[in-house]
């Protein structure tokens, strides 16, 4: 079974440009969740969705919008990139809310903001 | 605020020696406590976790880590590291027992382990 994708691997953008990452979950889950992994330390909750409804929001500017389609997979999108959002981007997906044995994270994306 | 300390950012160890990776987390009671591995290029592995009961757990690849409530660690250990066992590992806490799950983990900066030959 396929695991968490996610594409692109890597992208290089300038700054002010808006940026659109995806993540596919693995099969039969419902529950994605985003983070951001600045170089040096370790990730930071953006956002989770479960059934296409946002359950949970972390500190990150309105900059940063996601959404869930009908299919489970799931958009994080960046409007106004700044240098500071260059990071390692990890969506991770669950079964369900909650299901913290069985959370399972993909690669990333890694962003370069120039 | 909840958080967690990973004390040492870079450890280094010869192989077949053993390991003790420490972590501490500021909570109100106990939360679900977590060890994470990456690897360079990829994603996050879960090695092992803790919900409830034995204090002492069991992971994968033969690592081990022990709650402490009075001590508020949950330190990752291994009795002989391995030259593949190089990589970032990451502490992490969920939300506490009987809260909303929102999916929101917590994790420590990380520490980077280096294996000498």
């Amino acid at each position: 079974d396929a695991g968490v994708t996610q594409s692109p691997t890597h992208l290089i953008k300038t700054r002010g440009q808006h940026v659109t990452l995806r993540c596919s979950p693995i099969s039969g889950h419902k529950s994605v969740s985003w983070y951001q992994q600045v170089l040096g330390q370790g990730p930071q909750f953006i956002f989770q969705y479960y059934e296409k409804e946002e359950r949970g929001r972390g500190n990150f500017p309105d900059r940063f919008s996601a959404r869930q389609f009908p299919n489970y997979s799931s958009e994080l999108n960046v409007n106004a990139l700044l240098l500071g959002d260059s990071a390692l981007y990890l969506c991770a997906s669950s079964l369900a809310q909650g299901e913290w044995e069985k959370l399972f994270f993909g690669s990333g994306t890694q962003l370069s903001v120039l | 605020a909840q958080s967690v300390t990973q004390p040492d950012i870079h450890i280094t160890v010869s192989e077949g020696a053993s390991l003790e990776l420490r972590c501490n987390y500021s909570y109100g009671a106990t939360p679900y406590l977590f060890w994470y591995v990456q690897s360079p290029g990829q994603g996050l592995q879960l090695l092992l976790k803790y919900f409830s009961g034995d204090t002492l757990v069991q992971g994968i690849k033969g690592f081990e880590a022990e709650f402490k409530r009075s001590q508020s660690s949950f330190n990752l250990r291994k009795p002989s590291v391995h030259w593949s066992d190089a990589a970032e590992y990451f502490c992490a806490v969920g939300p506490l027992h009987g809260s909303s799950n929102t999916g929101k983990l917590i994790f420590g900066q990380g520490t980077t382990l280096q294996v000498k030959p």
